[in-house]
């Protein structure tokens, strides 16, 4: 267990409906980042937060967005969803927000998208 | 922009043979940090090493051992004496020290097939 939760673990559902996937970080750490995941993209970084404030942003959808809660959980908003989507999503989480810092990842959310 | 090439799509290997994982990397940034993660075929993307740009002395833990080489911009990985356990993919990853590239950038990675 690493300490980094997501939830769900699976998710299947149908082309433009909207989903939302939820991470809590590992203790003590103050930074979140989702990445995804798919066959022909690799591993994709989308979107990291700090303390609640976005820090950085990657290559992310419009159709996608993300927030950090006051008790530093955060979700990932998808939307209008297409078959393209369909990948899993990975939250991870450090310390600090610099690029020092090691990555915890969580195991994944694996989204389906029909 | 960084950029992390694994050039090495699939490896297999019997077991107990060595094998050397390749990464090359590009980055402006003179401060940086690699980095190799595990993925096991349950999903979950495991930490095994970090190194920053100013240490480029080579790493052994156990059977893992890494070589960090600036002037080739490399930072190669090698099992010794691989065993079944260790089929995975493996990925190389790099962050900058500023800028915008601190997340982690990583490589398209390398499945690692051993065989019994």
């Amino acid at each position: 267990d690493s300490g980094v939760t997501q939830t769900p673990k699976h998710l299947i559902t149908a082309t433009g409906q909207r989903v939302t996937l939820r991470c809590s970080p590992r203790s003590g750490d103050l930074s979140v980042y989702w990445y995804q995941q798919s066959l022909d993209q690799g591993l994709q970084f989308l979107i990291q937060y700090y303390n609640g404030e976005e820090r950085a942003k990657g290559n992310i959808l419009e159709r996608f967005s993300a927030q950090q809660f006051p008790d530093l959980h955060s979700e990932l908003n998808l939307s209008s969803l297409e078959l393209g989507d369909s990948a899993l999503y990975f939250c991870a989480s450090s310390e600090g927000g610099s690029g020092a810092n090691v990555l915890t990842f969580g195991a994944g959310s694996r989204l389906t998208v029909l | 922009a960084q950029k992390v090439t694994q050039a090495q799509t699939e490896i297999s290997v019997v077991e107990k043979e060595d094998v050397t994982l390749d990464c090359v990397y590009e980055t402006r940034d003179t401060t940086y940090y690699l980095f190799w993660y595990k993925q096991p075929p349950s999903g979950e993307l495991v930490f095994l090493i970090r190194r920053n740009s100013f240490d480029e002395q080579n790493e052994i833990s156990g059977r893992y051992s890494w070589n960090f080489q600036k002037s080739t911009s490399s930072f190669n990985f090698t099992i010794t004496a691989s065993q079944v356990v260790d089929s995975a993919v493996y990925f190389c990853a790099l962050s900058e020290h500023s800028g915008s590239a601190r997340q982690l950038t990583f490589g398209s990675g390398t499945q690692l097939t051993v065989l019994p």
